[in-house]
């Protein structure tokens, strides 16, 4: 039972442009949600994060949208830079406890110069 | 402020052995949680501590416990090791707001 899922495992993107990240979840406790980029054999990096309350919080170049309705969130980064190639993992997190963070399986993020 | 820190960063362990990992929290963070990252399964929840107390455990076999100290510091331990159990640890710290988590690097542990 896969409660937060990300659906691409990849996307390959032009330096300059936007970047799109997209994630779904099914469990309607969950409340609080975050975005994580990660290298591999190196912890996760956290980024940007969105409560339930808000459906859209900015940070520098990125951008957290949430559609509470369609249990959709979504990343994006403008401009993409060959910097911001990793991976990405959205987490979700609410309930009886927000140190439980259940993760989806992250998406491939791949910018060209 | 330091970040999370975790020792040992990598670890070499036969099956059938025990093991124990410790993660030292951002200061002034009492929530520490840990998770396992493996290909097969990603990274899964495997247990939060605050303030010395176990608020919430994933869904792993008792093999896999842990504790945390009165300096929030806190330590998992493996017993019984099965090669399933190679993975990346890692170990997360948070404030009681805002809820974010701030990750350490990890502990690498291969199990043969």
């Amino acid at each position: 039972d896969q409660q937060v899922k990300q659906n691409s495992p990849s996307l390959s993107v032009q330096e300059g442009r936007i970047s799109i990240l997209n994630c779904d979840y099914t469990n309607s406790m969950f409340d609080y949600f975050l975005w994580y980029k990660k290298y591999p054999a190196e912890g996760p990096t956290f980024l940007i994060s969105i409560s339930s309350i808000k459906d859209k919080n900015e940070d520098g170049r990125f951008t957290v949208f949430l559609n509470k309705s369609a249990k959709h969130l979504s990343l994006h980064i403008v401009p993409s830079q060959p910097g911001d190639s990793a991976v990405y993992f959205c987490a979700a997190s609410g309930g009886t406890s927000y140190g439980k963070l259940t993760f989806g399986q992250g998406t491939i993020l791949t910018v060209h110069p | 402020k330091a970040g999370v820190t975790q020792t040992p960063r990598y670890l070499i362990k036969t099956r059938g052995q025990q093991v124990t990992l410790s993660c030292s929290p951002i200061s002034g963070h009492r929530s520490v949680s840990w998770y396992q990252q493996t290909p097969g399964q990603g990274l899964q929840f495997l247990f939060e501590y605050f303030s010395e107390t176990q608020r919430n455990k994933g869904n792993f076999p008792g093999r896999f416990s842990g504790r945390q100290f009165s300096n929030s510091r806190s330590e998992m331990n493996v017993s019984t090791l099965e090669l399933g159990d190679s993975a990346l640890y890692l170990c997360a710290s948070r404030d009681r707001e805002p809820y974010e988590q701030y990750f350490g690097p990890g502990t690498r542990l291969t199990v043969t």
